[in-house]
């Protein structure tokens, strides 16, 4: 598509629940990235996806967290057993894998642990 | 890791107003990127710069690498221009990896 897709825009959720989100990547963007942003903070790096493979988990905050990508294409980033603390924005960008150009970010998915 | 710290952390500006943003990091860099936040959280890539200068309209960007700073310009300021600017780096083995971001500069232009 002609950017990046993030779904849903909005999440509410109960403490315990998982929770999915879901990012539909630039076509042909072989690199794809999962950020979150906490209310008035800057953004915190979660995990890297170079084509399927994910070369920097550094940023997963625990075990409850876990992300995939199929296909060199959509990613879904797993909350399990979802905490208050996990209430933020989930922003997802992708980038063509070439050096030169910058990253495009997804609106993003707000959610709300209750 | 690299950290990055961004000044002012606001700043109100006039319409019409020119203004410089800055950004120091701690360490040598691949990559370095300038976001626009606007007020509905829509992050905008503005520049890719880990060296030299790039303008774009009334925007414009220079990085030195050898001293560790960028800066952004906004020059002739509009209401749009308000929201959150982010820099953000990546170190010497992150050409298209991670990037660590700066807390950032909240940008109000008035009218």
């Amino acid at each position: 598509g002609a950017g990046v897709s993030q779904s849903p825009s909005n999440k509410v959720t109960e403490k315990g629940k998982d929770v999915e989100l879901r990012c539909d990547p630039i076509s042909g963007h072989t690199a794809l990235y999962w950020y979150r942003q906490s209310l008035g903070q800057g953004l915190e790096f979660l995990i890297y996806f170079q084509g399927n493979s994910a070369p920097d988990k550094s940023g997963l905050p625990s075990d409850r967290f876990s992300a995939e990508r199929t296909g060199g294409s959509v990613s879904t980033l797993t909350i399990q057993r979802t905490q208050q603390e996990d209430s933020a924005v989930y922003l997802c960008a992708t980038h063509r894998g070439v050096l030169g150009y910058g990253y495009t970010f997804g609106s993003g998915t707000r959610l709300t642990v209750v | 890791g690299i950290q990055v710290e961004q000044s002012p952390p606001d700043l109100i500006l006039q319409e019409g107003a020119n203004s410089t943003l800055r950004c120091n990091f701690s360490d040598s860099v691949n990559n370095l990127q300038w976001f626009h936040q606007n007020p509905w959280g829509q992050l905008i890539n503005l520049f890719y710069i880990p060296s030299g200068t790039k303008q774009n309209g009334r925007l414009s960007a220079t990085t030195v690498a050898t001293e560790r700073y960028s800066l952004l310009y906004i020059s002739s300021s509009q209401t749009t221009d308000s929201g959150v600017y982010f820099c953000a780096v990546g170190g010497p083995d992150d050409s298209w990896g991670k990037l660590q971001f700066g807390a950032g500069t909240q940008v109000v232009v008035t009218p």
